[in-house]
This record gives C-alpha cells, sequence and structure tokens, in this order.
C-alpha cells in the first residue's frame, strides 16, 4: 500500500513568521509530485507539480523542493500572511498502471495569525 | 473559462435512495476524476473517465457505486442504495491530458440520514 505522509498535522504561526512543512512519499516508481492549497469550503487549488529530483518550484512568497532518490519534498512559506491559512496537500503520482490515480497525503493545516 | 463545476453542493439521502452526482469538466478537458473524502480522511481515489470510457476504478466500491462520462453532459457518480457510511465529501476533479495537473471542483457533500 502506497503512503504519502506529511508533517506536522497542523501549524500556528503568527504573521510574518516563516515556515516549512514535510512530505514523504515513496521512492520507488515516482512520475509526479504535486502540492496543492485546500481553503475550507473551497475545493484544492494547485501549487506546484514536479517531475525531476532537485526541482524546485516558487510562486511568490511559496517555494518547494523535491528529492526523489530519498521521498520527499519541502514547501516553505516565506513571511506568512493570514490569507496563507489553509490545509496543504501533498500528492504522489505513481509511474506505470493508470496514471490518474493521485495518492494524498492528509494534508498539514496552517493557521496564521494577524 | 468556467472552472470544474459539480451539483449539488449537498445532498441529503436516507437509508436506502439513490444519490447522483454530477461533474462538469472544465472546457477542453476530457479526462475526470472522482475522490471521495470520509469524515477525519484525507482524499481517496476512486475513478477516473476518459470520455464514455473508465479507465480506472480501483478506488470504488464494486458493489452499489457506478460512474460514467458520456459523450454529451456530465461525468455522473452514482450511488444506489445508500447507507450512513457513503456520507463524505465527493470530489470530482479533470485535466486536460493525462499528464497535466487535475482542477478540482467544489465539491458535493453527501450526508445520508
Amino acid at each position: 500500500i502506497l503512503n504519502v505522509e506529511q508533517s506536522p498535522q497542523s501549524l500556528h504561526v503568527q504573521e510574518g513568521d516563516s515556515t516549512n512543512f514535510t512530505c514523504s512519499f515513496p521512492s520507488s516508481n515516482f512520475y509526479a509530485l504535486h502540492w496543492y492549497r485546500w481553503e475550507t469550503a473551497k475545493s484544492p487549488e494547485a501549487l506546484f507539480v514536479m517531475t525531476l529530483n532537485g526541482d524546485e518550484k516558487k510562486k511568490g512568497r511559496i517555494s518547494a523542493t523535491l528529492n526523489t532518490k530519498e521521498g520527499y519534498s519541502y514547501l516553505y512559506i516565506k513571511g506568512s500572511q493570514p490569507e496563507d491559512s489553509a490545509t496543504y496537500l501533498c500528492v504522489f503520482r505513481e509511474s506505470g498502471g493508470s496514471q490518474g490515480n493521485l495518492i494524498f497525503g492528509k494534508g498539514t493545516k496552517l493557521s496564521v495569525k494577524p | 473559462n468556467a472552472g470544474v463545476m459539480q451539483n449539488p453542493r449537498h445532498l441529503v439521502r436516507r437509508r436506502g435512495q439513490e444519490a447522483r452526482l454530477r461533474c462538469s469538466p472544465m472546457k477542453g478537458h476530457s479526462h475526470v476524476y472522482w475522490y471521495r473524502q470520509l469524515p477525519e480522511e484525507g482524499l481517496k481515489f476512486m475513478v477516473y473517465l476518459q470520455k464514455e470510457n473508465i479507465i480506472d476504478e480501483s478506488g470504488m466500491p464494486k458493489e452499489r457505486f457506478s460512474a460514467e462520462f458520456p459523450k454529451e453532459g456530465p461525468s455522473i457518480l452514482r450511488i444506489q442504495q445508500v447507507v450512513r457510511g457513503d456520507s463524505a465529501a465527493y470530489f470530482c476533479a479533470s485535466s486536460q491530458t493525462i499528464e497535466e495537473t487535475q482542477y478540482f471542483g467544489p465539491g458535493t457533500r453527501l450526508l445520508v440520514l
């Protein structure tokens, strides 16, 4: 059974703090890793998709790195703002088989206090 | 360009009734995926369809659940004879190709009384 683990489960930070969280995934049969941002009562919004070992992606104050050999990805948020409060989902896609099958982590719930 | 649309947003059914959940993918997207989020759980893959074909239904319960994506019209996830354990949020996503990012709809929250 493939497992995607995210830590921490939840995180409370003050406005202006920088933060990061981790996603670990199977290091074999890797195809792609996605990060989604999911605000309460909304649908998950795609942030990044990474496919190559060593990939780094950046979108505004949010960035992500990928290590496929050891099976982890980090998401960083610089200078957190209240509007960053959301659950951040890490999603693993396996090569071979049905590539439509995404395996989701349970997410890291970030709360940013003003 | 409208995003992925799902309706209804909320659905209440009594045990034994049927639930029909609809998903209209983004314009130009021919790949549709259904996911379920049970209370206190993460999203779990159910089924992947590409116009008129079921590509992968490995995550869908064998009984009572079915999905279709007809040539015309939305994709439908159908749950027959619902039970309380079917209460969950059901999300649909679509993509242009199998390799590209999936875009999610707002979900349908099903409550079985």
